[in-house]
Order: C-alpha cells, then sequence, then structure tokens
C-alpha cells in the first residue's frame, strides 16, 4: 500500500523568498517519488522525480527536492520565489520501477505576491 | 515538450447527450490514463490501459467508457452526460526507457466538460 500526503493545501509567499511545498508518503516498497506543476487550465508538467539514485533531485525553472527516507519526506523548495511559479503542484508517489499505481497528493496552491 | 492531445479543449452540451473526448500521444507508449480533476482538487484515475484491446477501470467509479484500438488513441465516452459529468478530464501516458515504464506521466492540456 502506498500514500502521500501533501501538508498543506495553500502556500503564500513573497517574490523573491524561499518556497517550501511539503510532501510525506508511505510506501511498502521503494518508492519513486515525483513533483507535477499544474497551471491555470493546462495539464500536469513533470518538475522533477527520484528514482533511488542521488537523493537531493533538481528539476526545471529551479526547483529541487531532497528524498529523506527517515522522515519519509520529499519536500519541494526553490531558493527564490517567481510570479510565474504561481500554480498548483501535486506531490505523486509510486513503486519503483514505474509500476502501474500511482498516487497522486492533493495538491498545494502556490501563490506568489509581490 | 510532450507530444499528447486533447481535444476538445472546452465544451458545453446539454444533458443527454453523446459526447467523446479525444486523446492522442505520438510517443508510442503502451500505458495510458484518464483522469477526472475537479476545480482546485486532487485528480482521481477513472480509467487506464496497458496497450492496445487494453482497458480497465480506475479507483473513481465512472459511469463513462473508453477503447483502446490503436497504441495513440484513447478516447472516453458518454453515452448520456449529465451535470455531475461536470469536470476536468486529463489524459496522459507513462514514459518508457529502454523498453521499461519510467513512472513518468505526461499530459495532455485537459478537456474541460461542463453539462446543462
Amino acid at each position: 500500500a502506498q500514500s502521500v500526503t501533501q501538508l498543506d493545501s495553500h502556500v503564500s509567499v513573497s517574490e523573491g523568498t524561499p518556497v517550501l511545498l511539503r510532501c510525506n508518503y508511505s510506501s511498502s516498497y521503494s518508492p519513486s517519488l515525483f513533483w507535477y506543476v499544474q497551471h491555470p487550465n493546462k495539464g500536469l508538467q513533470l518538475l522533477l522525480k527520484y528514482t533511488s539514485a542521488a537523493t537531493l533531485v533538481k528539476g526545471i525553472n529551479g526547483f529541487e527536492a531532497e528524498f529523506k527516507k527517515s522522515e519519509t519526506s520529499f519536500h519541494l523548495t526553490k531558493p527564490s520565489a517567481h510570479m510565474s511559479d504561481a500554480a498548483e503542484y501535486f506531490c505523486v508517489v509510486s513503486l519503483t520501477g514505474g509500476g502501474n499505481k500511482l498516487t497522486f497528493g492533493t495538491g498545494t496552491q502556490l501563490k506568489v505576491e509581490l | 515538450e510532450a507530444d499528447i492531445y486533447q481535444t476538445p479543449r472546452y465544451l458545453v452540451i446539454g444533458t443527454g447527450k453523446k459526447i467523446t473526448l479525444e486523446c492522442s500521444q505520438t510517443m508510442g507508449h503502451d500505458k495510458m490514463y484518464w483522469y477526472q480533476q475537479d476545480p482546485g482538487m486532487e485528480l482521481h484515475l477513472i480509467h487506464y490501459s496497458y496497450g492496445v484491446n487494453s482497458t480497465e477501470k480506475g479507483d473513481l467509479s465512472s459511469e463513462s467508457t473508453v477503447s483502446r484500438i490503436r497504441t495513440e488513441h484513447f478516447p472516453l465516452t458518454l453515452e448520456s452526460a449529465r451535470p455531475s459529468h461536470t469536470s476536468q478530464y486529463l489524459c496522459a501516458s507513462m514514459g518508457t526507457s529502454g523498453g521499461l515504464n519510467t513512472g513518468e506521466l505526461f499530459f495532455g492540456e485537459g478537456s474541460r466538460l461542463t453539462v446543462l
């Protein structure tokens, strides 16, 4: 069994300040973990993924995430928020090897203010 | 940029009409998925396919049906639309590398359906 919990449904930051979107997971096996971003009226786009290689994963648009097995976390961070980062972010867990079962978090809406 | 396309992007129809949402991908992916997403809400898997002639129901019960006659095409059909079907429908396919599934999903831009 696997599950994913996004701890914040809404996060608001000022432009230029750091972003932290939290994600905790549970999985019976070694998981693959993903972060996707969804801009309004668009599909989801992959930001980054962890598949049992380096625990610190760098993605597009300056985002990165660190896999912490001891804390069962995969938090998404960015040093400096940009207005264009305002979107919905989804944390996703799947069994290693890209199994059919993908579990989505409920999403975190990121708002970036001037 | 992912090569997966959904049409129509927006559709407003009356109750009782039959509709088909189209989804096509040119990446040769075997696994494809349909998700339903209400505004500001999580995604719910309604259908998936392992490949040609394979279709399975997802976690969320849906009155829609799907077919997979060709690898690149995975249409979703509602025989008689109702207001409760109003939602956004997202199609996706799973990436492969060296013949193995990567777990990464490529999404279309979605079809927003409104049933009056």
